[in-house]
């Protein structure tokens, strides 16, 4: 069964640079949410999309945003990339009123 | 708010040992979701089981088996006769129903060690 992918999985970007992460949901899943996951930490809301609209919005910084498109498939970009923002990045998608969200493999992202 | 608690911060036992995850949640919300993942050292997030707020029934499966407790607000995780391959990360999440989609808090994560 086709699940979540993310690309790419693992990146490498200097301070101050920016980052483009993205993920396809599972076929037919409408639903998009993002997960940030720090060294050592457990992984923290940024945002979720439900047809192409934000639905939710968590501890996002204001140098990320992140949008889905008509296919559904999402982008988060980061902009003034921070040391602290090396971390990975989980995709989950899910359906409207699903009870569970499947999760990619995550984006590793070390910011140096 | 919403909060899961896991206060074991890491476990080592030997393998074949039972081990016992715990987990503590609180919530203002009649219906919601309880979630178990494992994390091993690859990263991935592997889901291992759901239960609903309205389902106490206890679930076995294999060597894995959970014990829901409404009244304590506990969704604990047992691994009987532990083998190396457990290793990993083991994280409880809540969901927060939010118009039929699912936002997931989570614990803080346990780790651990089964040793051979």
């Amino acid at each position: 069964a086709a699940g979540v992918i993310q690309s790419p999985r693992h990146l490498i970007k200097e301070k101050r640079e920016t980052a483009t992460l993205k993920c396809y949901p599972i076929p037919r899943h409408d639903t998009v949410y993002w997960y940030q996951q720090g060294p050592g930490q457990d992984p923290q809301f940024l945002i979720s999309f439900y047809e192409k609209m934000q639905s939710d919005k968590g501890s996002i910084p204001d140098r990320f945003s992140a949008q889905q498109f008509s296919d559904y498939h999402s982008e988060l970009n980061m902009s003034s990339l921070e040391l602290g923002d090396s971390a990975l990045y989980f995709c989950a998608s899910s359906n409207q009123g699903g009870t569970e969200a499947f999760f990619g493999q995550g984006t590793r992202l070390t910011v140096v | 708010a919403q909060k899961v608690t896991q206060a074991q911060t890491e476990i080592s036992v030997v393998e074949k040992e039972d081990v016992t995850l715990d987990c503590v949640y609180e919530t203002r919300d009649t219906t919601y979701y309880l979630f178990w993942y494992k994390q091993p050292p690859s990263g991935e997030l592997v889901f291992l089981i759901r239960r609903n707020s309205f389902d106490e029934q206890n679930e076995i499966s294999g060597r894995y088996s959970w014990n829901f407790q409404k009244s304590t607000s506990s969704f604990n995780f047992t691994i009987t006769a532990s083998q190396v391959v457990d290793s990993a990360v083991y994280f409880c999440a809540l969901s927060e129903t939010l118009q039929g989609a699912q936002k997931l808090v989570f614990g803080q994560g346990t780790r651990l060690t089964i040793n051979p």
